[in-house]
């Protein structure tokens, strides 16, 4: 089983629409967690933190469920520049300073006009 | 103003040649990483650089060596390339190794091709 897990999509959804990408993480010790972006030949840069009681970002929401060992990001009135893959990305302690980022394969996400 | 820079963007070469791969951040960071996106999008760290001191070395053939001069260089050199090793490397930067960590910030890839 793999240490993260994501659909990988694609999801094509039109301008405008809600769309909402589930993760599941294995390790029941993971410490925290996030979502990425990345756009097609880029980087992945942060979109946003985690946490148990939920957070907000704009049109994006995240939710982390520790108990089922499942994490959510919905967006809301999608735009076309929001197409790009997003990595669903979990932190792991290895004892002392080593903690490392496992990353999910990553949802393709593509907004039609 | 780049924060995470690696160089080169592109490198091209033939199977059995020894390649460098450098990576700079100037976001006075304390931890550096190098990770491997391979031809299915999966990115995977290979390691990790705490103050010029590794602390995460996944199970990488020793072909792949990385080296720090100093906390804000991260360099990777590879030995006898097999064509396997053609992927896109990513260097990445964060501010310290804490469980709830910092935010690690990428640099713009280095995508190599063995011929």
């Amino acid at each position: 089983r793999k240490e993260v897990e994501q659909d990988p999509g694609p999801f094509n959804v039109p301008e405008g629409a809600t769309v909402a990408f589930n993760c599941t993480y294995s390790n029941s010790a993971s410490q925290s967690f996030f979502w990425y972006r990345q756009d097609c030949r880029k980087e992945p840069k942060l979109l946003m933190s985690v946490y148990s009681s939920g957070n907000e970002d704009g049109r994006f929401t995240a939710q982390l469920n520790r108990a089922s060992q499942y994490i959510s990001l919905l967006i809301r009135d999608s735009k076309l520049s929001d197409s790009a893959t997003y990595l669903c990305v979990v932190n792991m302690n290895y004892g002392g300073a080593t903690n490392k980022l496992i990353f999910g394969t990553g949802t393709l996400l593509a907004v039609q006009p | 103003d780049t924060a995470v820079s690696q160089t080169p963007k592109y490198l091209v070469t033939q199977m059995g040649n020894d390649k460098s791969i450098k990576c700079e951040q100037n976001l006075g960071h304390d931890t550096m990483y190098w990770y491997k996106q391979d031809s299915k999008k999966f990115l995977k760290i290979m390691f990790s650089y705490n103050n010029k001191e590794l602390i995460i070395n996944e199970t990488v053939p020793n072909r792949f060596s990385p080296k720090s001069p100093d906390k804000a260089h991260l360099n990777l050199h590879i030995n006898s390339l097999e064509l396997g090793d053609s992927a896109v490397y990513f260097c990445a930067s964060s501010h310290r190794q804490r469980p709830e960590s910092d935010t690690q910030y990428f640099g713009p890839g280095t995508r190599l091709t063995v011929l």
